[in-house]
């Protein structure tokens, strides 16, 4: 089974500050998604990344698939309070995605 | 273009009742999978299916667990006899015929067993 792992699983962080959050996963794919959830709501999509040195940026928010080093990144510039939610990665497993455990992100002033 | 849509939004089962959880897609979306997602952790598959079809199940508990998307109306994810263990965050996802499209995500079921 494919696993995906996220790191940190928590991070807290001041207004303006810069952070990344990793997504390693365990076995070839060539397609990774990014995914934010406020509390008590739905999954938003933010970013598909389609083949190896794929780079997305949306706002503060950009993304980035190495899939020679099974790994994505979601680099946060100058964070706001705006963004504090929970970040998924998912990995395209053919017939379903695999999702990691979350990175909560709380951004404080 | 309206999302997918779920419901009930919330619902709130006795021990040894059954839940009935619906799911209609995007419009022009034929791929629908649901997720379940326990508090504090990520989703986890449970089944993916297109139109009279279950194309892989692999995520299903093999009890009590089962679902359908017949060819007119929504997809049904349907739980019987439930226990608290299921009580949990079900959330349907749909995506068009076309791959590498992600996967758009409704706004949930929020099962609760008493």
């Amino acid at each position: 089974e494919l696993k995906v792992e996220q790191n940190p699983l928590f991070l807290s962080m001041q207004e303006g500050k810069n952070y990344t959050i990793y997504c390693n996963y365990s076995t070839t794919s060539d397609r990774l998604y990014w995914y934010r959830q406020d509390p008590g709501k739905s999954l938003e999509s933010l970013f598909v990344l389609l083949s190896n040195g794929a780079v997305k940026q949306e706002g503060r928010l950009m993304a980035s698939l190495d899939t020679k080093a099974r790994l994505s990144t979601l680099h946060i510039t100058a964070a706001v309070h705006d963004l504090s939610a929970t970040y998924f990665c998912a990995v395209d497993g053919g017939n379903q995605f695999y999702f990691g455990t979350g990175t909560s992100l709380t951004v404080i002033p | 273009n309206a999302g997918v849509m779920q419901n009930p939004r919330h619902l709130v089962r006795r021990r040894g009742q059954e839940a009935r959880l619906r799911c209609s897609p995007m419009k022009g979306h034929s791929h629908v999978y649901w997720y379940r997602q326990l508090p504090e952790e990520g989703l986890k598959f449970m089944v993916y299916l297109q139109k009279e079809n279950i194309i892989d199940e692999s995520g299903m508990p093999k009890e009590r667990f089962s679902a359908e998307f017949p060819k007119e109306g929504p997809s049904i994810l349907r739980i019987q006899q439930v226990v608290r263990g299921d009580s949990a965050a079900y959330f349907c996802a749909s995506s068009p015929p076309v791959t590498q499209e992600t996967q758009y995500f409704g706004p949930g079921t929020r099962l609760l067993v008493l």
